[in-house]
């Protein structure tokens, strides 16, 4: 079975600019999400969605980041403008179910720098 | 407010000394308890889900056990390839996020 893919997986950006990460979860998974994790923390979720409809997106930074799931598929996290405080690496993550007791099953990451 | 800490930040072990790593937690109603394990430049790789208090559950020289306040995670026996940091997280009755600790880095040296 295939995992979760992500890309890409590294980036370096000048603040202000503009980023886009995509993520593939794993067939058949109802619900994806998205994590920031900056370096000596734990993850810190940004979005769930459950199929196509966001679940949680309270600490999504909705004035820079914007998140959507293709066809309850792929998704895409997109970041404009981006701050230096945004340099971290970002997860992506799916579960099969939509009960929330599901184990999740995360992605390599992508490691932005933003400078 | 809902809370998870790890202990120790991190912890350095010969190959083969036992110990254990800690996950203390202030939540109100635990639905479950998740160790996960994280490699460097990777993501992190589910290890076990614990739902109540007594429960226990071992994978090679891993083994979870949760209480009303924390949970541990013994190694027994540590090997080299050991090493990587170890994180808990939780999840409440009352949210769909789970609750990340910041974990334990754990170097097993030979």
């Amino acid at each position: 079975e295939a995992g979760v893919a992500q890309s890409p997986r590294y980036k370096i950006i000048e603040k202000r600019q503009s980023v886009a990460f995509w993520c593939n979860p794993i067939s058949g998974h109802a619900t994806l999400y998205w994590y920031q994790q900056i370096l000596g923390q734990g993850p810190k979720l940004l979005i769930q969605f459950q199929n196509n409809g966001v679940v949680d997106d309270s600490q999504l930074p909705k004035d820079r980041f914007s998140a959507e799931r293709l066809k309850g598929v792929d998704s895409t996290l997109k970041i404009q403008p981006a701050k230096l405080e945004d340099s971290a690496v970002y997860l992506c993550a799916s579960s099969p179910g939509t009960r929330g007791l599901d184990t999740q099953y995360f992605g390599p990451g992508t490691r932005l720098t933003v400078l | 407010e809902d809370q998870v800490t790890q202990s120790p930040e991190a912890l350095r072990l010969q190959e083969g000394e036992s110990s254990s790593l800690n996950c203390s937690y202030t939540v109100s109603g635990l639905r479950g308890l998740f160790w996960y394990r994280q490699d460097p430049g990777k993501g992190p790789e589910f290890l076990f889900t614990l739902y109540s208090a007594g429960e226990e559950k071992e994978k090679e020289r891993l083994k979870a056990t949760l209480t009303k306040k924390e949970s541990f995670l013994h190694i027994t026996a540590p090997k080299p390839e050991d090493s990587a940091t170890y994180l808990c997280a939780v999840r409440m009755d009352s949210n769909y996020q789970l609750i990340w600790g910041a974990g334990t880095k754990l170097i097993i040296k030979p």
